[in-house]
């Protein structure tokens, strides 16, 4: 069965750092690319980016929303991928999944993002 | 980017009947080498994550019931529910993965009359 579990959510101060992990079970992870995905408190679903597989020599592409402050990377060793949020405002809150795939996902249960002074 | 749009916002249909709800993507999502549509469905209920129900608009995921069926192709298409039953109360949404970035429709909410 495949297993998505985000982690490291939490309440930051505007303007501060965070970083979600994204450990994965029951599938080979590093033939996979892995999205980051949020969904703002009674919004609907953004893509936030994803990051290919070493097939396609891990490349990575961004949301323009969060271009240049979040940073996507992947450790297939432990089948972990990474979401290192900088610079966080508070429209970002949300809560945040990861997802296998690059086209259509397989969602993890999420972690709650809460940015606020 | 491809902008998706579903409608309608929130139906609400009585046990057994039949639930259609609409997504119009702003360019063809139909890729004329594979002939496939870049489109997949997903439900998401209450306090959950998104379920996957279809991609390439219309082949179903495992495990997902036959009373649920996609349709359309190029910019439009229809996830249809055939005999809505009370699980299926949920939020839709649509997304295309034609190219980066992906995109989403604003969801449809789906209640019971």
């Amino acid at each position: 069965e495949v297993q998505l579990v985000e982690s490291g959510g939490g309440l930051v101060h505007p303007g501060r750092s965070l970083r979600l992990s994204c450990t994965a079970s029951g599938f080979t992870f590093g033939n996979y690319a892995l999205s980051w995905l949020r969904q703002a408190p009674g919004r609907g679903l953004e893509w936030v980016g994803f990051i290919r597989s070493k097939s396609y020599d891990e490349t990575v592409e961004y949301a323009a929303s969060v271009k240049g402050r979040f940073t996507i990377s992947r450790d297939d060793s432990k089948s972990v991928a990474y979401l290192q949020m900088n610079s966080l405002k508070t429209e970002d809150t949300a809560v945040y999944y990861c997802a296998r795939g690059e086209s259509w996902l397989t969602w993890g249960q999420g972690t709650q993002v809460t940015v606020s002074s | 980017d491809i902008v998706m749009t579903q409608s309608p916002d929130s139906l609400a249909v009585s046990l057994g009947e039949r639930a259609t709800i609409n997504c119009k993507s702003s360019q063809s999502l139909l890729y004329s080498s594979t002939n496939e549509n870049y489109l997949a469905w997903y439900q998401q209920k209450p306090g959950q994550p998104p379920k996957l129900l279809f991609y390439w608009a219309s082949t179903r995921e495992s495990g997902v019931p036959d009373r649920f069926s996609g349709s359309g192709s190029g910019t439009d298409f229809t996830l249809t529910i055939g005999s809505l039953q009370a699980e299926d109360v949920a939020v839709y949404y649509c997304q295309q993965y034609y190219h980066a970035p992906l995109t989403f429709g604003g969801g449809t909410k789906v209640e019971i009359k």
